[in-house]
């Protein structure tokens, strides 16, 4: 079967970094997808690794290992509006989304 | 970025009638749409996929004769649930495909609608 894993939920302090990490395991792989959503809102897109390495794109990175069916997404300079969800999502050889169930990120003060 | 639009945000409905939420690509043409479901902490789950001038394709589980889904347009896909019924509350979610060369084929997605049935 098909399957997203990614932390529950993660608590950072303002100002610090944070890593959250994503595996995968597909039918295929066309890319892999972070998006942010706020609560109540509709996911927003961050970023979109297809090839192995680091995407950096201002405070927020992006890391993508195809070997090891590993993501993470790496956030800078943490400020209270990053409080939010975070979904890891992998396209698979149909080019459908997989979703994880996403990773709620709380930071404090 | 792509803009989507969805209308309305929030429906509140009595128990057994029928509910249109519209989804819009305002910028863009999208042959594709899809229709996400999402409930309180849970993570998306997708219910269909619209493709302009052509039947949706339905999710396993999905009942298609309550979710019509009619794509009569390259800018507009509805989502109509039929008769609905409490356990039908949810947060409805619509996303377009925007047409690219490459391979990467991001989804952008509309701001929600909020369903709530009496």
């Amino acid at each position: 079967g098909q399957n997203i894993d990614q932390p529950t939920e993660m608590t950072a302090t303002e100002g610090a970094i944070v890593q959250i990490n994503c595996t995968y395991q597909t039918s295929g792989f066309n890319g892999l997808f972070w998006y942010q959503q706020h609560a109540g809102e509709a996911p927003t897109f961050l970023s979109y690794n297809v090839l192995d390495g680091l995407e950096e794109k201002g405070r927020f990175s992006s890391f993508l290992s195809r070997s090891k069916g590993y993501s993470y997404l790496l956030l800078k300079e943490l400020q209270m509006k990053d409080s939010a969800s975070y979904l890891c999502a992998v396209m698979d050889s149909n080019y459908q989304l997989i979703w994880g169930a996403g990773t709620k990120l709380i930071i404090k003060p | 970025g792509a803009v989507v639009s969805q209308h309305p945000s929030r429906v509140i409905c009595k128990s057994g009638t029928s509910v249109k939420i519209e989804c819009r690509s305002l910028d863009f043409q999208a042959t594709t749409m899809f229709w996400y479901r999402q409930f309180p902490k849970q993570s998306l789950m997708l219910m269909a996929t619209s493709n302009e001038g052509s039947k949706a394709t339905y999710e396993q589980g999905v009942e298609k004769d309550k979710f019509l889904i009619n794509h009569a347009s390259l800018t507009l896909s509805t989502l109509t649930v039929t008769s609905a019924h409490p356990e039908d509350s949810s947060f409805y979610i619509c996303s377009a495909k925007v047409p690219s060369l490459g391979v990467q084929e991001t989804q952008y997605f509309g701001p929600g609608t909020r369903l709530l049935v009496l």
